[in-house]
């Protein structure tokens, strides 16, 4: 079975902690996508990847950091700098990023929730 | 940078049909996506417009006007099962990386009533 997996599907945070969500995928997509939404908000970008070893910030990357050392998996760590963590994570994948119809799978998503 | 402007609420009937707008303004358009995201869950993908027209996929068909920067996404023959959330989201080109990225709208929720 194909998909994007994320875990955990709950999680809280301690003021002044890391914590790392996880994405997998065995879709065999190039590129994938970290974005964050809240409530009455659209999906907004923090970090992408279009190959092994290079990432990209999106529109919300300060106090989340990326790595891409596999193919298959594109994990993304909350930072204690991020004063508002709150909120849903999507990780999603495509084909790569430069083909035209681009569509993006979606994982089930990671909550996040302070302590 | 993108601005894309869609209903916040809609309420329809079932069995009835439904249209949800949406509006963009884009410097380098390359694309439309309609997503469904039921509460709680990952966005599904519904369809896809780089041309204008109309595309239908069974109950579902999305409309796009590049020169008016509109899109439409027609529900027919509402099910309970069509009670979601609903996300317009534009492809343009990020010049300053060299990709294309998706901006997504606020998204629309609708509530089919009986």
């Amino acid at each position: 079975d194909g998909g994007i997996t994320q875990s955990p599907k709950y999680l809280f945070r301690k003021e002044g902690q890391n914590v790392t969500l996880s994405c997998e995928q065995n879709l065999n997509h190039d590129a994938m996508y970290w974005y964050r939404q809240d409530p009455g908000q659209g999906l907004r970008l923090i970090y992408y990847s279009q190959i092994v070893n290079d990432f990209q910030k999106g529109d919300i990357a300060e106090g989340y950091s990326v790595s891409r050392e596999k193919k298959e998996s594109f994990p993304l760590t909350v930072t204690s700098a991020q004063k508002n963590p709150t909120a849903f994570y999507l990780c999603a994948s495509s084909i790569k990023g430069g083909a035209t119809k681009n569509i993006q799978y979606f994982g089930a998503g990671t909550r996040l929730s302070v302590l | 940078g993108q601005n894309i402007d869609q209903p916040t609420e809609m309420t329809a009937t079932e069995g009835a049909i439904v249209q949800i707008n949406c509006t963009y303004q884009t410097s380098g358009f390359n694309g439309l996506f309609w997503y469904q995201q039921h509460a709680g869950e990952a966005p599904t993908f519904l369809s896809y417009n780089v041309l204008d027209g109309l595309e239908e996929k069974g109950r579902f068909s999305s409309f796009l006007s590049r020169s008016k920067g509109y899109s439409y996404l027609l529900l027919k023959e509402l099910q309970m099962k069509d009670s979601a959330s609903y996300l317009c989201a534009v492809r343009d080109l990020d010049k300053g990386a060299g990709s294309y990225q998706l901006t997504f709208g606020k998204g629309t929720k609708l509530s089919v009533i009986p």
